[in-house]
């Protein structure tokens, strides 16, 4: 089945670039969203098709999508960005939605 | 304003049954597939099960699959999940979503609702 690859922990200053990569086989070829989850809350979708935003979400958090690996990148960091984020893709292959393991955003 | 709220969880021994429910309001229900998703404490997403938008086309997890059902009655805005031969494994916060799903992946899950908390322990 397929997998993707995030890293546990990523860690940035407040006003820096947070960038948070997803690996996948080919990942370039498929349609990945993002997902951002603060604790004891549900799930909020932050990019969806590699890098479009649902109304709401700001101009700060963009994603990006080529051969081997997608990121998400947050400019402009703040302390309310600190969360758990996600990236998902649909594999053909099995027919199953799959999530990466996630990643924890630490605002320094 | 579009919502999505769980309920049915709770405490089921090992080997029991329970169903979860979500009833959605803001949106037209019957027009999208819808996503059932669950996070064991602590853990990570997994995504459960899809059905689309009659109920005629469903989707499970391998580790689900034969077990759980997910089914939906559009007249009543409700997406449900029947679970049975429950394991201690199946623990986990269950979230219903819609599901924006294009042919090939596209779309994502937006919006989630609260969760609701399914415990499977003797």
């Amino acid at each position: 089945s397929y997998v993707l690859t995030q890293p546990p922990s990523v860690s940035v200053a407040p006003g820096q670039t947070a960038r948070i990569t997803c690996g996948g086989n080919n990942i370039g070829s498929k349609s990945v969203h993002w997902y951002q989850q603060r604790p004891g809350q549900a799930p909020v979708l932050v990019v969806y098709d590699d890098s479009d935003r649902p109304s709401g979400i700001p101009e700060r958090f963009s994603g990006s999508n080529s051969g081997n690996t997608a990121t998400l990148t947050i400019s402009r960091v703040e302390a309310g960005d600190e969360a758990d984020y996600y990236c998902q893709v649909w594999d053909f292959g099995s027919n199953h939605w799959v999530f990466g393991g996630g990643t924890k955003l630490t605002v320094l | 304003e579009v919502q999505l709220v769980e309920s049915g969880g709770g405490l089921v021994q090992p080997g029991g049954s329970l169903r979860v429910s979500c009833v959605v309001s803001g949106f037209r229900f019957s027009s999208y597939w819808m996503s059932w998703v669950r996070q064991a404490p602590g853990k990570g997403l997994e995504w459960v099960a899809n059905i689309n938008q009659d109920g005629s086309e469903t989707k499970y997890v391998d580790s689900v699959r034969g077990r759980f059902t997910i089914s939906r009655d559009n007249a009543k805005n409700s997406l449900y999940l029947q679970m049975n031969s429950l394991r201690a494994e199946d623990t986990a916060f269950y979230y219903c979503a819609r599901c924006l799903c294009g042919d090939a992946g596209e779309g994502g899950f937006d919006p989630w609702g609260q969760g609701t908390l399914v415990t499977v322990s003797s």
